[in-house]
């Protein structure tokens, strides 16, 4: 069975510029969940999907982040404009059922210069 | 204690020594606690899920302990190797979510 996979695993851009991540959980998880690592901090949640419904997204940091779930299957979370304070790993989970075992993704590491 | 707190922050043992580390957690609107171990560059992989005050389980030379109505969590490791060298994660999912809340890890380096 297939992990959790993200693209791309690294991603250097520029201040002000656009960046989309994205995260294929495992096959029939319905819940995904996006959470991101600063350095020298502890990961923190970002938001929650339930399918194709934004559950929870009180992580979100603002409103230059925007997470999307078409169809239930694959998310996208993009960043624009990205800056300087916005580097860090993000990583994407998923999970069958509420507070069993949440599948991590290996991460994006994003670098805003 | 309002959010996860783990001590140590960083632990260097030699092989073959047995080692313990700590998460303190918010004993209120508990609802599963999280192990998890993650080596930098690769996903976070999970040890164990607990629910239940008194909890104990075992994964080979790794185990842990719960305790949700002094919020606390012990995880063991016997006879450390070298390939236990990873960052230990402990996470909390509160009664009202869905959501992890990590604390920031126990470093842990074995050395031959």
């Amino acid at each position: 069975e297939a992990g959790v996979t993200q693209f791309p695993s690294h991603s250097v851009i520029e201040k002000g510029q656009t960046v989309t991540l994205r995260c294929d959980p495992i096959s029939g998880h319905d819940n995904l969940y996006w959470y991101r690592r600063v350095m020298g901090k502890e990961i923190k949640f970002l938001l929650h999907f339930v399918k194709e419904s934004k559950q929870d997204e009180s992580g979100m940091p603002n409103n230059r982040f925007l997470a999307e779930r078409t169809g239930g299957t694959y998310s996208t979370l993009k960043v624009q404009p990205a800056e300087l304070e916005d580097s860090g790993v993000y990583f994407c989970a998923s999970s069958q059922s509420r507070g069993g075992e949440q599948f991590f993704g290996p991460g994006t590491r994003l670098t805003v210069l | 204690i309002l959010n996860v707190e783990q001590s140590p922050q960083s632990l260097h043992v030699q092989e073959g020594d047995s080692t313990n580390f700590t998460c303190s957690f918010p004993s209120s609107n508990f609802y599963a606690l999280h192990w998890y171990r993650w080596e930098t560059a690769k996903s976070p992989e999970a040890l164990f899920v607990m629910t239940l005050n008194g909890d104990e389980k075992k994964k080979g030379r790794i185990s842990a302990t719960l305790n949700t109505k002094e919020g606390c969590s012990y995880l063991y490791i016997k006879g450390s190797q070298p390939e236990d060298s990873a960052t230990y994660l402990c996470a909390f999912i509160r009664h009202s979510g869905y959501a992890l809340n990590f604390g920031k890890g126990t470093s842990l380096l074995v050395t031959p």
